[in-house]
């Protein structure tokens, strides 16, 4: 079975450029998360959706970033206008979510961003 | 609010060296913790699931373990393969998680 596939793997952009990431989810999952690592602060929640709705997009950290799912498993995570502080690793995860119970999120193998 | 703590940050074994890496946490009500491994360029890779003290799992060399207050997971005669870095995470609300800062682990043939 297919994993979760996110692309770009590697970007390079100049300050000021759009940026945008893109994520499938796992057949048949219905949740997806966007996160981004770095060294400093480790593995942080950007975003997630349940059934294309966005539920919690308090980690975002600017206006300038912004996340859409326009169907059931694919998502874009966008920022506008890229900043050097942006350049992270950032990795989308998926679950099939049942109301009230938690699940193991299954993760894509996320995108180096860099910005110059 | 809810924090995880992995220590230590980085541990460097022998092959055939045993030893156990720590994530401790302060959250309320604890609705299960999670081990993942992450190898360089990758992304996180589901290990464990443990949701009540005194649960064990295991998987090959790796076992995990959970109290009330802490997990751990044994690694037992590592080989080089095992070198990677180990996330432990616990829910907060519904589906969020929390990660820790993870143990970088190095295992020297």
């Amino acid at each position: 079975d297919a994993g979760v596939i996110q692309s770009p793997r590697h970007e390079v952009t100049e300050m000021g450029q759009e940026v945008t990431l893109r994520c499938k989810l796992i057949s048949g999952h219905n949740s997806l998360f966007w996160y981004r690592q770095t060294m400093m602060r480790g593995l942080e929640l950007l975003i997630y959706f349940n059934n294309n709705v966005p539920i919690d997009d308090s980690g975002m950290p600017e206006d300038r970033f912004s996340a859409k799912m326009p169907n059931a498993s694919f998502s874009t995570l966008k920022i506008q206008p890229s900043e050097p502080r942006d350049s992270a690793v950032y990795f989308c995860a998926s679950i099939f979510f049942l109301a009230g119970e938690g699940d193991t999120q299954y993760f894509g193998p996320g995108t180096r961003l860099t910005v110059l | 609010e809810d924090q995880v703590t992995q220590s230590p940050e980085a541990l460097r074994l022998q092959e055939g060296e045993s030893s156990s890496l720590n994530c401790s946490y302060t959250v309320s009500g604890l609705r299960g913790l999670f081990w993942y491994r992450q190898d360089p360029g990758k992304g996180p890779e589901f290990l464990f699931t443990l949701y009540s003290a005194g649960e064990e799992k295991e998987k090959e060399r790796l076992k995990a373990t959970l109290t009330k207050k802490e997990s751990f997971l044994h690694i037992t005669a590592p080989k080089p393969e095992d070198s990677a870095t180990y996330l432990c995470a616990v829910p907060q609300g519904a589906q969020k998680l929390v990660f820790g800062q993870g143990t970088r682990l190095t295992i020297n043939p």
